[in-house]
């Protein structure tokens, strides 16, 4: 089984903040590495697929980066819309997910 | 508009068994697997298990290997996920989602709305 885990569990930050989510997994599992947005009282959403692709409709503060066990989610100018839980998930065996990353907006 | 629509939320009592459904529209029901997600109250997402709708065959998270059972529909593009010997630890919201890939590892795109089974006596 592969172990997802992300850093930090939680983040309060202001808007126009960058912010940046990281997610390391127990083993190599090359791009394999998807990042959802989950709002309160919503279904996960996705955000970037295969560790850097983006996916249409969704804002271009939203970037990712890394492969093999190290990725990263980026938000640039965060706004206030984006307080969110925030998960990664790897399909390169057995799916699994990161714990989360909740972010608050001051 | 690819729509994946699921059955609504249940009260069970321990012991017994819960069977969701999840209706999908917008493409070819045997094209692509279908994954069931777990989110208890307040938690993070933990995947169950898949089937393959053109086939049957199913793949299940060990945790819940021996009391989930994923099928598919091909007749309603429906898929199903059963859930049996409910504990108050079961307590969640279950997600659909489908497992979407061009060549190779699946993301999941899009997700049902949710099903909350709450375990109570």
């Amino acid at each position: 089984e592969i172990v997802l885990t992300q850093s930090p569990d939680f983040q309060s930050v202001t808007p126009k903040e960058k912010v940046t989510i990281t997610c390391r997994a127990s083993q190599s599992i090359g791009s394999s590495l998807h990042w959802y947005q989950q709002k309160p009282d919503q279904s996960p959403k996705l955000l970037i697929k295969y560790a850097s692709q983006s996916i249409s409709g969704v804002p271009s503060r939203f970037s990712g980066s890394g492969s093999g066990t190290d990725f990263t989610l980026t938000i640039n100018s965060l706004e206030a819309e984006d307080a969110a839980a925030y998960y990664c998930h790897q399909s390169s065996s057995l799916p699994s997910f990161g714990q989360g990353t909740k972010l608050e907006i001051k | 508009e690819v729509q994946l629509v699921q059955s609504g939320a249940e009260v069970k009592k321990p012991g017994a068994t819960v069977k969701i459904s999840c209706k999908v529209s917008g493409y070819t029901f045997t094209d692509y697997y279908m994954h069931w997600v777990q989110q208890a109250p307040g938690k993070g997402l933990e995947w169950m298990g898949l089937v393959d709708p053109e086939d049957g065959e199913t793949i299940y998270a060990e945790k819940f290997q021996g009391r989930v059972t994923i099928t598919a529909d091909t007749s309603t593009d429906t898929a199903y996920m059963e859930l049996s010997s409910l504990r108050s630890e079961d307590t969640a919201v279950y997600y659909c989602a489908t497992g979407v890939a061009a060549a190779g590892p699946e993301w999941f795109d899009p997700w049902g709305q949710g099903t909350l089974v709450t375990v109570s006596s």
